[in-house]
């Protein structure tokens, strides 16, 4: 039961290096979250995805991409990284549009990333 | 917009003992909460939902909340604490015209034996 899987785990970027997060979800659902997770701020929303073919900025877009591949994957570029973009990303999935709200996300175990 | 506040960000407790994390949001609109634990190294699960109904809501580990809509609060409270709930917790807020979730800073619950 894989339920959200986030690759890598763990990366370290130099400052002006590109990369890209991949998100999956296996539960069916259409909505899809990349949040990130910084020291004293808890989780701030980053991009989200409210079904396939569509996405919209959070509250900290600045530096980032997204593509909703499919309605399974999620990924998260940055195209050109700086250190202030050091912190734990998170992806996320839930039910929400299939018109029944559980209000419930499900998380993947997190990607840790250092900048340089 | 709606926004998140947790008082508290760390939280030391002796094991046994009673807690309570508190929470409190803004909104103008009518709101979901939630609460989410994070263990050491781990993403956050559910702990805890207020969608309707009860204002007191029971989630697992012996965790419960009580939604108070005229104070704006959302608190956690568990009456005996164990050292397995040593963790961050999260309260979290959204609106229901819309897709997203939105997390206040986090508490650091410590069980202290």
């Amino acid at each position: 039961n894989a339920g959200v899987t986030q690759t890598p785990k763990f990366q370290v970027l130099k400052t002006g290096q590109s990369m890209t997060l991949q998100c999956a979800q296996d539960m069916n659902h259409n909505s899809m979250y990349w949040y990130r997770q910084d020291p004293g701020m808890g989780l701030r929303l980053i991009y989200y995805s409210a079904s396939e073919g569509t996405t919209d900025k959070g509250e900290v877009p600045n530096g980032y991409n997204v593509s909703r591949l499919n309605k399974r994957e999620f990924s998260l570029r940055l195209e050109s990284a700086a250190p202030s973009q050091t912190s734990v990303y998170f992806c996320a999935s839930s039910e929400e549009g299939q018109g029944a709200y559980t209000g419930e996300l499900f998380f993947g175990e997190g990607s840790r990333l250092t900048v340089l | 917009a709606q926004s998140v506040t947790q008082l508290d960000s760390q939280v030391p407790v002796f094991e046994e003992a009673p807690v309570e994390l508190r929470c409190n949001y803004s909104s103008s609109v009518s709101v979901y909460l939630f609460w989410y634990v994070q263990y050491p190294n781990q993403g956050l699960q559910l702990l805890l939902k207020y969608l309707s109904g009860s204002t007191l809501v029971k989630g697992i580990n012996g965790f419960e909340a009580e939604f108070n809509k005229s104070q704006t609060s959302f608190h956690l409270r568990k009456p005996s604490v164990h050292i397995s709930d040593t963790a961050e917790y999260f309260c979290a807020v959204s609106v229901t015209s819309y897709d997203k979730v939105i997390f206040g800073p986090g508490t650091s619950l410590s069980v202290i034996p």
